[in-house]
């Protein structure tokens, strides 16, 4: 059950996109379609972003959009806004009711 | 309006125990797999365990398993994590979570009640 490997940090200036990888084995991100990634304000609850791979729930600006290739998954952010300033966290399906997650982005808009 | 709503935190010490409780409400909560996941400050998320509509079968991360037990009563809409042989590493906020209609993907979370284990 080792975490899936994500950059500590990533930043990018206003209106400019950025991309955040999530990187696993065959045994969780490579081997299905179930990544989803996660935006953590400090203090709040996790909010879901991206689902199954590449799918935004309702209401998630079109800005976010998932990708995925072999065993990493990839969230890109594109014009960013400074709203968009949290910690994001991808997690992946690893069997039936068990999932793992990244160790966290932290994404600084300067 | 989904709402998971988590209670029991609090200091412990190493060794001990703690129940934590969440209420559901806004879904049918007897319909959907539920499950528990932490953060230890200042670090990542860790999935900690699972449960499926019924009462079994259960699953559990390596670090809790043998010492953390999920539980659920659909009658009372409420999810639950009995937590025994407390370590300091336990020390996190612990989230109540379900796991959406359709995928393997948690849709809704709670705010967190924080365990804290220290002497």
């Amino acid at each position: 059950q080792s975490a899936l490997t994500q950059p500590r940090s990533v930043s990018g200036s206003p209106g400019q996109s950025v991309t955040i990888s999530c990187t696993g084995a065959s045994s969780n991100v490579g081997g299905y379609d179930y990544v989803s990634w996660y935006q953590k304000h400090p203090g709040k609850a996790p909010k879901l972003m991206i689902r199954d791979v590449s799918e935004r729930p309702s209401g998630v600006p079109d800005r976010f959009s998932g990708s995925k290739s072999g065993n990493t998954a990839s969230l890109t952010i594109s014009g960013l806004q400074a709203e968009d300033e949290a910690d994001y966290y991808c997690c992946s399906y690893a069997g039936t009711y068990t999932l793992v997650f990244g160790g966290g982005t932290k994404l600084t808009v300067l | 309006e989904v709402h998971l709503v988590e209670s029991g935190g609090g200091l412990v010490q190493p060794g001990g125990s703690l129940r934590l409780s969440c209420a559901a409400s806004g879904f049918t909560f007897s319909s959907l797999g539920m499950a528990w996941v932490r953060q230890v400050p200042g670090q990542g998320l860790e999935w900690i365990s699972s449960i499926s509509i019924g009462p079994s079968p259960t699953y559990y991360a390596d670090s809790v398993k043998g010492r953390f037990t999920i539980s659920r009563d659909n009658v009372k809409n409420s999810l639950y994590l009995q937590m025994n042989r407390l370590r300091d590493e336990d020390t996190a906020v612990y989230y109540c979570a379900r796991f959406a209609v359709v995928g393997w993907v948690i849709d809704y979370w709670g705010q967190g009640t924080l365990v804290t284990v220290s002497s």
